[in-house]
């Protein structure tokens, strides 16, 4: 069974541009959401998506968006970019969402700012 | 301010002894929570879970404890192992909230010596 899909895995941007990730979930997953890693901050929730609907949100500026497509692949994407947003993003896939339900990472897409 | 404290940034243990990786929590509400696992440069993998209902989960070398009055969770490892080093990470949800909104604790570095 394929586990999460992301890509690109590695990419390096300049500040000012926008970047669109791409994650593939765990076939029959519908619940995705995805998190940013960095040193700093550690892991912290973005978004989730369920169904095409976005369920929560954490707090993150309006420059961060996603979307999720009918097969539930979904895509975030971040605007202007900024130096700090340089970090690891992770997307994850549960099967329906709902307590009880493990979560599965992704290998994450490494994003470099410059 | 941190809902999932994690308050040891690494841990040094002998192979063969116990681990043990403490997580303390505020916010009451939480209900289900999870100890991941990561890699360098690859995403979390799910390692064990609990619900508030219980106070201890046991699978293989991997046990996690909860206190609920204390609000405060451990995962212990015995006996640890070399493969066992990476980073822990401590995670919690709400009972009957999305599955895709997990709080992350900062993380401990486990390093297991030969």
């Amino acid at each position: 069974k394929a586990g999460v899909t992301q890509t690109p895995r590695y990419l390096i941007k300049t500040r000012g541009q926008q970047v669109t990730l791409s994650c593939s979930p765990i076939s029959g997953h519908r619940s995705v959401s995805w998190y940013q890693q960095t040193p700093g901050q550690g892991l912290q929730f973005l978004f989730e998506y369920f169904s095409e609907t976005q369920r929560n949100k954490g707090n993150f500026p309006g420059r961060f968006s996603g979307r999720q497509f009918s097969n539930s692949r979904s895509e975030m994407n971040v605007s202007t970019l900024e130096l700090g947003d340089s970090a690891l993003y992770l997307c994850a896939s549960s099967p329906r969402g709902g307590t009880g339900n493990t979560i599965y990472f992704g290998e994450g897409s490494w994003l470099t700012v410059v | 301010d941190q809902q999932v404290k994690q308050n040891s940034p690494s841990l040094s243990v002998q192979e063969g002894r116990i681990s043990i990786l403490n997580c303390d929590y505020t916010n009451s509400m939480f209900d289900y929570f999870l100890w991941y696992k990561k890699y360098p440069a690859e995403g979390p993998t799910f390692l064990i879970s609990i619900s508030s209902i219980k106070d201890k989960n046991e699978d293989g070398r991997f046990t996690v404890f909860l206190n609920k009055s204390a609000k405060h969770l451990s995962l212990h490892i015995v006996p640890s192992q070399p493969g066992d080093s990476a980073v822990y990470f401590c995670a919690a949800t709400d009972y009957g909230g999305s599955q895709g909104n997990l709080i992350f604790g900062k993380g401990t570095k486990l390093s297991v010596k030969p």
